[in-house]
């Protein structure tokens, strides 16, 4: 059983398109996080979740909006896609805030790409 | 404010030398240190972590960290490469973020390539 999974793992879609990446992770964490990773490997925290309440919200267009309809999901829709979202998008979660256990737990990414 | 320098974004050791990774940190809070591993076409994994007490610290896969305040950094060796080791490598720092302001988080590192050379 995959901890931590994420639907697509790739995405190849035109500019303007709507889109979605769906997570669920079976660890029963109450937090969760949204990545993305961009082609030099740089990774950025876009948004966190603990139980279902959004507690970090990055500095994201608003195109990007996450969803949690409980704690064990996380999906991500992102409006009017652009070149610049093109990236592997990684789902997270931890039990409590990671930044105190360190202990996130990583899904294997979503490679978006955008033409 | 938070940021995490790792130096060389490409390393490559010979199977059995010594694996040095570099990694400097900025912080105004007292700082959490991590450093993950990355494998091809996968997430991230934790390999070992300081919060507090001892400043040496193991991790898995024979990997450890030390945690030098006076030098802001949190460098990751290994005694001798496997080439099994060949990933990516990421240093974090937990403190409070630029822009939300509200939660602790982790800032990672932009990465070091390990190659492990035959």
């Amino acid at each position: 059983d995959t901890a931590v999974s994420q639907t697509p793992k790739y995405l190849v879609t035109q500019m303007g398109n709507d889109k979605s990446i769906k997570c669920e992770q079976n660890l029963g964490h109450d937090t969760m996080y949204w990545y993305k990773q961009d082609s030099k490997k740089f990774l950025k925290i876009m948004f966190s979740y603990n139980n279902k309440e959004l507690i970090i919200n990055e500095t994201v267009p608003n195109r990007f909006s996450p969803k949690s309809p409980d704690k064990a999901h996380l999906n991500l829709h992102i409006n009017s896609l652009e070149l610049g979202d093109s990236a592997v998008y990684f789902c997270a979660s931890s039990q409590g805030l990671a930044v105190y256990t360190g202990e996130l737990f990583f899904g294997e990414g979503s490679r978006l790409t955008v033409l | 404010a938070q940021s995490v320098t790792q130096l060389g974004s490409h390393v490559s050791v010979s199977e059995g030398a010594l694996v040095l990774l570099r990694c400097n940190y900025s912080s105004s809070v007292p700082p959490y240190l991590f450093w993950y591993v990355q494998y091809p076409n996968q997430g991230l994994q934790l390999l070992l972590k300081y919060t507090t007490g001892a400043t040496l610290v193991k991790g898995i896969n024979g990997f450890e960290a030390e945690f030098k305040k006076s030098e802001t950094s949190f460098h990751l060796t290994k005694p001798s490469a496997h080439m099994s080791d060949a990933a990516e490598y990421f240093c974090a720092v937990s403190g409070r973020s630029d822009s939300s302001g509200s939660a602790r988080q982790l800032t990672f590192g932009s990465g070091t390539q390990l190659t492990v050379l035959p």
